[in-house]
């Protein structure tokens, strides 16, 4: 059982370059999120999705993209990609009840030089 | 407005001490609570949750926590830490709005363990 996956683990873009963070889960859950986590500032939420072909923003979603045409994946797009952007981010999914964990992605690290 | 606070920013404990994480949230209804870990460069991994019946919660390494209602409180705690402990906590609250069953998160506690 693979669970949350993404890909790349690391990644250096140059500022302006874009990129595609992929996401897949196999545990058929409703609701995906894309987290970034900076240094001392927690979990920020950037898109969440509760279903294949709905997705909503999260706190800081400016500058990212999502989709989710799948139950399965929901890649996080940056199109112009900018040294803000330099943080690690998270892929969860979630089954959807309240009482119900999110399980997490390795982390993909991304620097925007 | 929902919110989950973690006081402490950084513990450090002497290994073999006992060690409590603070948690307090801000949520109208009856919350359900989860405290997760962190290890360095790696994702975060559920460490127990709580959602009814007993206040007090096992989870896995040696962890417990305990619900307190009165206090809006869901505090994690171990009675010996082991250097392996060493990590980032975070306590979250999974709250509904509207349509997003979201879980709020704390800004999370890093914990170092002197040998």
């Amino acid at each position: 059982n693979a669970g949350v996956t993404q890909t790349p683990k690391f990644r250096i873009l140059k500022i302006g370059q874009s990129m595609t963070l992929q996401c897949t889960q196999d545990m058929n859950h409703n609701y995906m999120y894309w987290y970034r986590q900076d240094p001392g500032m927690g979990l920020k939420l950037i898109y969440y999705s509760v279903g294949a072909g709905i997705t909503d923003k999260g706190e800081v979603p400016n500058g990212y993209n999502v989709s989710r045409s799948t139950t399965e994946d929901f890649p996080l797009r940056l199109e112009l990609a900018a040294p803000s952007q330099t943080s690690v981010y998270f892929c969860a999914s979630r089954r959807g009840t309240l009482n119900t964990e999110a399980f997490f992605g390795q982390g993909t690290r991304l620097t925007v030089v | 407005a929902q919110s989950v606070t973690q006081p402490d920013i950084h513990i450090t404990v002497s290994e073999g001490a006992s060690l409590e994480l603070r948690c307090n949230y801000s949520y109208g209804a009856t919350p359900y609570l989860f405290w997760y870990v962190q290890s360095p460069g790696q994702g975060l991994q559920l460490l127990l949750k709580y959602f009814s019946g007993d206040t007090l919660v096992q989870g896995i390494k040696g962890f417990e926590a305990e619900f307190k209602r009165s206090q809006s409180s869901f505090n994690l705690r171990k009675p010996s830490v082991h250097w392996s402990d060493a990590a980032e906590y975070f306590c979250a609250v999974g709250a509904d709005a509207g349509n997003n069953r979201k879980l709020i998160w704390g800004l999370g506690t890093s914990l170092a363990v002197n040998p």
